[in-house]
């Protein structure tokens, strides 16, 4: 099955810096990468996704980049803010929404006003 | 929509009582997943179900567990007997299975096994 990585597991950044969250993914088959964040004591809600047929989105202060060779995806907020804070989950799907959604282990992102 | 609806939001029992977790997902979504959100091990997914049919089971823990989904409207997730080591929320998430692919979320239970 799919194998998700995800690094670092703690971020720290200050307030207006720009944060970076790595994954990594087994199946060349998975063709679906979302992003879900987490806030504290709340429920995981889509914030951005991108499919294989494209390398990049972007949606504001936050981006993420997709390298289907390497088999990795990221995820880049700008200008980071206090109420950036929260755990960040990578997935990787070989159909969205009707599959398995294989989750990273979670980054927690911490903004330091 | 009130968004994907489950109950009981924090639920404390003692070891080898039955624990039963309730979930309502969004009308008209066809799909309906079942996680399990742990410091150690993340989020997990239990079991999915397609149209009220399980479609996999395979993280489901063990026998202690089982799932049901009668109608469109609704699903349980059973423990008996629960065990400290299932002390965890338990996210229940619906989609459309459509283009769009975002799983919603419920508010999640949080189970505590003493």
């Amino acid at each position: 099955g799919e194998n998700v990585e995800q690094h670092p597991s703690t971020l720290s950044v200050q307030e207006g810096d720009s944060a970076v969250i790595k994954c990594t993914y087994s199946d060349s088959a998975s063709n679906y990468f979302p992003w879900y964040k987490q806030e504290l004591g709340k429920r995981p809600q889509l914030i951005i996704d991108i499919r294989s047929n494209v390398g990049e989105k972007k949606d504001q202060r936050i981006a993420v980049t997709l390298n289907k060779t390497a088999k990795h995806f990221s995820l880049h907020i700008t200008e980071t803010q206090p109420e950036d804070s929260a755990v960040y989950f990578c997935a990787a799907s070989i159909k969205a929404g009707a599959n398995n959604l294989f989750f990273g282990t979670g980054t927690r992102l911490t903004v330091i006003p | 929509d009130a968004g994907v609806i489950q109950s009981p939001r924090h639920e404390v029992t003692e070891m080898g009582q039955e624990v039963t977790l309730r979930c309502k997902p969004i009308s008209g979504h066809d799909y309906l997943f079942w996680y399990r959100q742990t410091m150690m091990r993340g989020l997990e997914l239990l079991i999915y179900f397609n149209n009220n049919v399980p479609i996999d089971d395979s993280g489901m823990p063990e026998d202690r567990f089982s799932a049901k989904m009668p109608n469109a409207s609704f699903s349980t997730l059973k423990i008996q007997p629960s065990e400290p080591r299932d002390s965890a929320v338990y996210f229940c998430a619906s989609s459309s299975g459509h283009y769009t692919g975002e799983l919603f979320f419920g508010e999640g239970s949080r189970l505590t096994v003493l």
